[in-house]
């Protein structure tokens, strides 16, 4: 089955450093990636996904990711933080266009120190 | 409010009462799906549904949890004889492609 891990549960940067939080990847198909974002007491919101069409992905709030099958990873990237960018990460997988089985990271903690 | 939304927010219970949940999905929104979250974790997918037909219930926890979608719109979530460690959020998610999540019902299992 997929699944992927998350690299660092707590992450910790000052506001406008870079972001990178890391995810890796297991799929013995080629894999839809998703990138989502829990705020305190809210649902998962997504910033991203790779379908394939290419493998720089671009999503909301200036946040970005790559795809690197030699490296089955999809790590997420921002180039400065922002306090707002204060929240929980998720990196999730799925092998079906419809999203069904998609299976989630444990989280990273992102904290923007200012 | 067009977003998916869920019922209660906060659910305190005694261990071996039975409780539900419900999610009220974006309209238009035929799957519709349960996820678990416990602290510190990622959303643990349950089950899900296409309309009113629940396609996948294998990953649910135990034969104490059951999930109904009787006329494709509204669905529930009931966790039967629940034990303290059933305490968790339960979220729901629809779609029509993309994944919508509501803002999850809290369990606390005392």
């Amino acid at each position: 089955a997929q699944s992927v891990t998350q690299l660092g549960s707590h992450v910790s940067v000052s506001e406008g450093a870079l972001v990178l939080l890391r995810c890796n990847y297991s799929s013995s198909v080629p894999p839809y990636l998703f990138w989502y974002v829990q705020y305190p007491n809210q649902g998962l919101q997504l910033l991203l996904k790779y379908t394939s069409a290419a493998t720089l992905v671009k999503g909301i709030n200036g946040f970005e990711a790559e795809f690197k099958k030699s490296e089955t990873s999809f790590h997420l990237t921002k180039p400065s933080a922002h306090m707002s960018d204060a929240a929980e990460y998720f990196c999730a997988v799925s092998v079906y266009i419809d999203n069904n089985d998609m299976r989630f990271g444990a989280g990273t903690r992102l904290t923007v120190k200012p | 409010d067009t977003g998916v939304s869920q019922d209660p927010r906060h659910k305190i219970t005694k261990r071996g009462q039975n409780v539900t949940f419900r999610c009220d999905p974006i309209s238009e929104h035929n799957r519709l799906y349960w996820y678990r979250q416990t602290l510190g974790q990622g959303p643990e997918f349950l089950t899900y549904f296409q309309n009113e037909a629940q396609l996948e219930k294998s990953r649910l926890l135990s034969d104490r949890f059951s999930a109904e979608r009787p006329k494709g719109s509204f669905s529930t979530l009931e966790i039967q004889r629940t034990e303290q460690g059933d305490s968790a959020m339960y979220l729901c998610a629809s779609s029509a492609g993309e994944l919508f999540f509501g803002e999850g019902s809290r369990l606390t299992v005392l």
